[in-house]
């Protein structure tokens, strides 16, 4: 009865190729995020999504995009993978807007050769 | 530029002492603060928060101590158990952002038994 889930836990792929990192929860939140952890460790968001708007980062470049099938999947869509885009990607969620706690996945390992 | 910043990559503390973890931070819009605490091959969990407008919250064994004016805020652990020996990531949220929290670093706290 995971709260929030990732799939897959680990990715090994070449640079060039288009993935997937699907996110799943199951805690009835209707804003979900992602965040990348970069090799320094540092969290940093990439987007918020809830069924009135996606906010994105504008850090992020345009290779990232989140889908939304309905309230309880965001998944990421990366393009073209650079090498540095190696990192653990983390899904979060949490219910309404303004200050409300997220609920973290336990990450996926995205390693590009 | 960092605007979280956790200056102590680690911190050592005997099973009993009190654990202190600091967090600095630049923007004065931030009005929300969060400890996360994360252990390895998993997603942050939360830990506690607390409003710009308060200077303390606690909850059992930790308790966040905020202060404006120093752009500083900590978290106590007392007394600390081996069990909190984890990575702790402190977060900002401001205002009419969507929800999205800008991490520190975070401080890796070992408590020794």
């Amino acid at each position: 009865d995971t709260a929030v889930s990732q799939t897959p836990k680990y990715l090994v792929t070449q640079m060039g190729n288009d993935k997937s990192i699907k996110c799943e929860q199951n805690l009835g939140h209707d804003t979900m995020y992602w965040y990348k952890q970069d090799s320094k460790k540092f969290l940093k968001i990439m987007f918020s999504y809830n069924n009135k708007e996606l906010i994105i980062n504008e850090t992020v470049p345009n290779r990232f995009s989140p889908k939304s099938p309905d309230k309880a999947h965001l998944n990421l869509h990366i393009n073209s993978l650079e090498l540095g885009d190696s990192a653990v990607y983390f899904c979060a969620s949490s219910q309404g807007e303004g200050l409300k706690t997220q609920y973290f996945g336990p990450g996926t390992r995205l390693l590009v050769l | 530029d960092q605007q979280v910043k956790q200056n102590s990559p680690s911190l050592s503390v005997q099973e009993g002492r009190i654990s202190i973890l600091n967090c600095d931070y630049t923007n004065s819009m931030f009005d929300y603060f969060l400890w996360y605490k994360k252990y390895p091959a998993e997603g942050p969990t939360f830990l506690i928060s607390i409003s710009s407008i308060k200077d303390k919250n606690e909850d059992g064994r930790f308790t966040v101590f905020l202060n404006k004016s120093a752009k500083h805020l900590s978290l106590h652990i007392v007394p600390s158990q081996p069990g909190d020996s984890a990575v702790y990531f402190c977060a900002a949220r401001g205002r009419g952002a969507g929800n999205m929290l800008t991490f520190g670093g975070g401080t890796r706290l070992m408590v020794k038994p």
